[in-house]
């Protein structure tokens, strides 16, 4: 049972425009919610992160925007560029002692330039 | 990516062939993780070490065994594997695993693993 869906699996984007992919959960002991990027013949890494407490953050032109009572997220790349082009992975976290991510399924992302 | 580094980066294999693949984190982390990744699936957890401790696994099958002699190293051992786990196997460490806090997870580039 996949606890994280994610959307689109795959998204082409002019360069300059928003990418936007979404994730949904069921499990509300979910407490955190990362997203990784991943580029090819690499590990995925860290890119942005985001608690329940708080319904949008921002880091340069990645945004997270959190809606707690639908149990969606969802990352927004403003200004995308061909750099972007990455696979991006929702994650999810859960509470308690046992603190393993929960990954969505990934959303491959070409920007065209 | 020299902070988790992973050998060999390829692996082509026969479904008889015992092979191991290597993990090591120069990052002073004291919690290791292996992860598979297959294609349009979502990672998965498949061990994970705490202090050189097994404190999880998801029911991964037999014919994969984890060693962790050190916090800084990570193997798992392969054998008699079934053409459906190939797949890219990642290692990944963080500076703990529990005690309701997010550590951040930091991953090697994998293993691309055929099996034939």
């Amino acid at each position: 049972q996949q606890q994280v869906k994610q959307s689109p699996q795959s998204l082409i984007v002019q360069k300059g425009g928003i990418s936007i992919i979404n994730c949904a959960y069921e499990n509300t002991a979910f407490d955190y919610f990362p997203w990784y990027q991943q580029f090819p013949g690499k590990g995925p890494a860290l890119l942005i992160a985001i608690r329940p407490d708080v319904s949008e953050k921002k880091e340069g032109r990645f945004t997270i925007s959190f809606n707690k009572s639908a149990k969606q997220f969802s990352l927004h790349i403003m200004d995308s560029q061909p750099g972007d082009s990455a696979t991006y992975f929702c994650a999810a976290i859960g509470g308690g002692s046992a603190r393993q991510l929960t990954f969505g399924s990934g959303t491959q992302l070409t920007v065209l330039p | 990516e020299t902070g988790v580094t992973q050998t060999p980066r390829h692996l082509v294999m026969g479904m008889t062939n015992k092979k191991s693949l290597k993990c090591e984190q120069h990052l002073g982390h004291n919690a290791m993780y292996w992860y598979k990744q297959s294609a349009k699936k979502p990672l998965e957890l498949m061990f994970v070490y705490n202090f050189k401790e097994q404190t999880e696994n998801n029911s991964v099958p037999s014919r994969f065994s984890p060693e962790c002699p050190n916090s800084s190293h990570l193997f798992l051992h392969l054998h008699t594997l079934q053409p459906e786990d190939s797949a890219l196997y990642l290692c990944a460490s963080s500076q703990g695993s529990s005690g309701g806090h997010f550590y951040e997870q930091y991953f090697g580039p994998g293993t691309r693993l055929t099996v034939t």
